[in-house]
C-alpha cells in the first residue's frame, strides 16, 4: 500500500526566510502533485512532476522529484504572507489507475 | 465559466436522513473523482468514474453511491447519514486517469 508522508505538519515562519517541506512515499511512483489549500477553499493544483530530477519554479515556490530517493521537495524562498496556507503532496502510479494518494498536509504561516 | 462546480456548498442535515451532493466539469475531463477531506485535513478518495463506468471503490460504506449519468456529472448520494460522516467533500475530474486532477469548491457535509 502507497503511504505519503510530509514533514513538517506544522511550520511558522517569518516573512523573508527560506524553508523547505519534504514528501516521501513508500513504492515506486510515476507522478506526484503539489497542491495548495487554503482556509475554507479547494486545493489548487501547484506542480505536476513526472520524471526523475524534475525541477519546477513558480514566484518564490519550487519544487523538485527524486524518484531514486521517493522524495519530493516544495521549497519556499523569501517567504509573503500570502503563501500561508495548507500544501499537500499527492502521488500516483500508473497501474494503480487514477488513484491519487495524498499526504497529511503542511500548514504554513508565514508571520510578518 | 467556473471548471468544476458542485452543490450545495453547505449541507446541514440530521442523522439518519438521506441527501445528495452534486458535481458538474465543463472541461471536457473523462474522469472524475470524489473525496472525503476529515477534520484533520486528510484527503482520502471514495471513488472514480472514467466515461461513466466505476474504476475506483475504495472502501465506503455502503450508504455511499455515486452516480453518473454522463461524464460531465458526477452525483453522489448518501443515506442514512451518521455523525462520522461530518466533513468536506470535494469532487474532481481530469483529463485522463493518469492526468492532473482538478478540484471542485467543496461541500461542507454537517449532521447533527
Amino acid at each position: 500500500e502507497l503511504k505519503v508522508e510530509q514533514n513538517p505538519l506544522f511550520l511558522s515562519m517569518q516573512e523573508g526566510k527560506n524553508y523547505t517541506i519534504y514528501c516521501n512515499y513508500s513504492t515506486t511512483s510515476d507522478r506526484l502533485y503539489w497542491y495548495r489549500q487554503d482556509p475554507g477553499k479547494s486545493l489548487e493544483s501547484l506542480f505536476v512532476l513526472l520524471s526523475n530530477g524534475a525541477v519546477k519554479q513558480e514566484g518564490r515556490l519550487m519544487a523538485s522529484l527524486d524518484t531514486k530517493a521517493r522524495l519530493s521537495t516544495l521549497h519556499i524562498t523569501a517567504a509573503v504572507h500570502d503563501l500561508s496556507a495548507t500544501y499537500f503532496c499527492a502521488v500516483g502510479k500508473e497501474t494503480s489507475g487514477s488513484r491519487l494518494t495524498f499526504g497529511e498536509g503542511t500548514q504554513l504561516t508565514v508571520n510578518p | 465559466d467556473t471548471a468544476v462546480s458542485q452543490t450545495p456548498k453547505y449541507l446541514v442535515t440530521q442523522m439518519g436522513n438521506d441527501k445528495s451532493i452534486k458535481c458538474e466539469q465543463n472541461l471536457g475531463h473523462d474522469t472524475m473523482y470524489w473525496y472525503k477531506q476529515d477534520s484533520k485535513k486528510f484527503l482520502k478518495i471514495m471513488f472514480s468514474y472514467n466515461n461513466k463506468e466505476l474504476i475506483i471503490n475504495e472502501t465506503v460504506p455502503n450508504r455511499f453511491s455515486p452516480k453518473s449519468p454522463d461524464k460531465a456529472h458526477l452525483n453522489l448520494h448518501i443515506n442514512s447519514l451518521e455523525l462520522g460522516d461530518s466533513a468536506v467533500y470535494f469532487c474532481a475530474s481530469s483529463l485522463w486517469v493518469a492526468n492532473e486532477q482538478f478540484f471542485g469548491p467543496g461541500t461542507r457535509l454537517t449532521v447533527l
